[in-house]
């Protein structure tokens, strides 16, 4: 398995720019979870879906930011419009029904807003 | 408000030194704890996992103790190696099943 997979890895963009960030989880995992993580606040669990439902979104900074999970094998978060302040990495992660808390991440998206 | 709290912030040391470094919580009830290493430029990875009733558990070098009562965890390594520096994170899953996650203990290990 190729484990979580996250594009882009690096994205740099402008102020006001709309960013669309994408993940694929691990296969026959129902659990998908968005996080930011920043050297002044660490990791902050952003939304979680379980089975494509977004359970928990109570993350999410504001308006601008809002996550998709179409399918199994998809999700999407996106920033609209950016701020500088929304420069971090950010990871996704997934997790199988079982053990719905032992979370696989991926290598994680590199946003800088300039 | 559950939180967890992780210390020293950073710590060096020189190669083939053990290292010890903590954990406190607040999360209640307590479901388990984990112990996260992420390298640099990558996604955190779990080395050890302790549910209540664990007090120790190994994984090679890193041995993660628990202590459910006073909730407090701690995460040793024993005769460190330069691809030990990480940074270490200390998560604890409540009955929300939902983590908490702290902001981990950045160790360089120097040759």
């Amino acid at each position: 398995d190729a484990g979580v997979i996250q594009s882009p890895r690096h994205e740099v963009t402008e102020m006001g720019q709309e960013v669309t960030l994408r993940c694929k989880p691990i296969s026959g995992h129902n659990s998908l979870f968005w996080y930011r993580q920043t050297m002044m606040r660490g990791l902050e669990l952003l939304i979680y879906f379980n089975n494509n439902v977004p359970i928990d979104d109570s993350g999410m900074p504001e308006d601008r930011f809002s996550a998709k999970m179409p399918n199994a094998s998809f999700s999407t978060l996106k920033i609209q419009p950016s701020e500088p302040r929304d420069s971090a990495v950010y990871f996704c992660a997934s997790s199988s029904g079982t053990r719905v808390d032992e979370q696989f991440f991926g290598p994680g998206t590199r946003l800088t807003v300039l | 408000k559950n939180q967890v709290e992780q210390s020293p912030q950073s710590l060096i040391i020189l190669e083939g030194k053990n290292c010890t470094l903590q954990c406190n919580y607040t999360v209640s009830p307590f479901s388990n704890l984990r112990w996260y290493k992420q390298d640099t430029g990558r996604g955190p990875v779990s080395l050890t996992i302790m549910t209540f009733s664990e007090n120790t558990k190994s994984n090679g070098r890193y041995t993660a103790t628990l202590d459910a009562d006073t909730k407090q965890s701690s995460l040793h390594i024993t005769a460190s190696q330069l691809s030990d520096s990480a940074s270490y994170i200390c998560v604890v899953t409540g009955g929300s099943y939902i983590p908490t996650f702290g902001r981990g203990t950045s160790l360089i290990v120097h040759p």
